[in-house]
């Protein structure tokens, strides 16, 4: 069964920047495409960004756009998201999800989440 | 790229049925049919309970179902039980490869 674990959570102060990662196993990491989704407390899901399979083609939601970097190392079946000029609105748990296919599939898998706190 | 609308809450009583509605655009839910639900209880990751909108995941009980008309697509749940009491978010293909979620339904089971 696929098991996703994020990492790299904690607390920045704003303006500041992360790298979490997710580390994946279970499965074929190489051949999903993968995404990441934010979750601030006591709010809804909110979809972050987006990953193709083999990592060529990536996509953000506006109110990371620019300020965010996705990448994914086949190697290593570990996913990125660096993060810059954080904002205490980019607050959140960030779980990493898998794609049950392609970017138009559900996510049928997700990781348990890393806390990202933003604050001076 | 607006949340798709959801009820902030919904409630029933054991054994009956309660319907969450989740409306979109003719950019996603309309136009497409790749609506999925999850459900979410307190501190945990999102479950995946039904996709391409009608579809449901090995596992997930058949009093769990779904449907779309036009822009609002809706989750059904049949037969309420205590442990159907969690949150449900409705999310959606978008154009351009992106993802929408609903804000996510408060369901209580009375």
């Amino acid at each position: 069964e696929a098991q996703l674990l994020e990492s790299g959570g904690g607390l920045v102060e704003p303006g500041g920047s992360l790298r979490l990662s997710c580390a994946a196993s279970g499965f074929t990491f190489s051949s999903y495409a993968m995404s990441w989704v934010r979750q601030a407390p006591g709010k809804g899901l909110e979809w972050v960004s987006s990953i193709s399979s083999s990592g060529d083609s990536t996509h953000y939601a506006d109110s990371v756009k620019g300020r965010c970097t996705m990448s994914r190392d086949k190697s290593k079946n570990t996913l990125y998201l660096q993060f810059n000029s954080l904002r205490a609105e980019d607050t959140a748990i960030y779980y990493c999800a898998k794609f049950l296919k392609w970017f138009y599939s559900p996510f049928d898998y997700w990781g348990q989440g890393t806390l990202v706190t933003v604050s001076s | 790229q607006s949340a798709l609308t959801q009820p902030p809450s919904a409630s029933g009583s054991p054994g009956q049925s309660v319907t969450i509605s989740c409306t979109g655009t003719s950019s996603d839910v309309g136009g497409y049919n790749y609506v999925s639900w999850y459900q979410q209880h307190p501190g945990k990751a999102p479950k995946l309970m039904i996709y391409e909108v009608t579809k449901r995941p090995s596992g997930v009980p058949d009093r769990f179902s779904g449907s779309k008309s036009g822009n609002t697509a809706s989750l059904t749940v049949s037969g309420l039980q205590a442990e159907d009491e969690a949150d449900y978010f409705c999310s959606s293909y978008a154009d351009t490869n992106t993802v929408l979620f609903g804000g996510g339904t408060k369901l209580t089971v009375l």
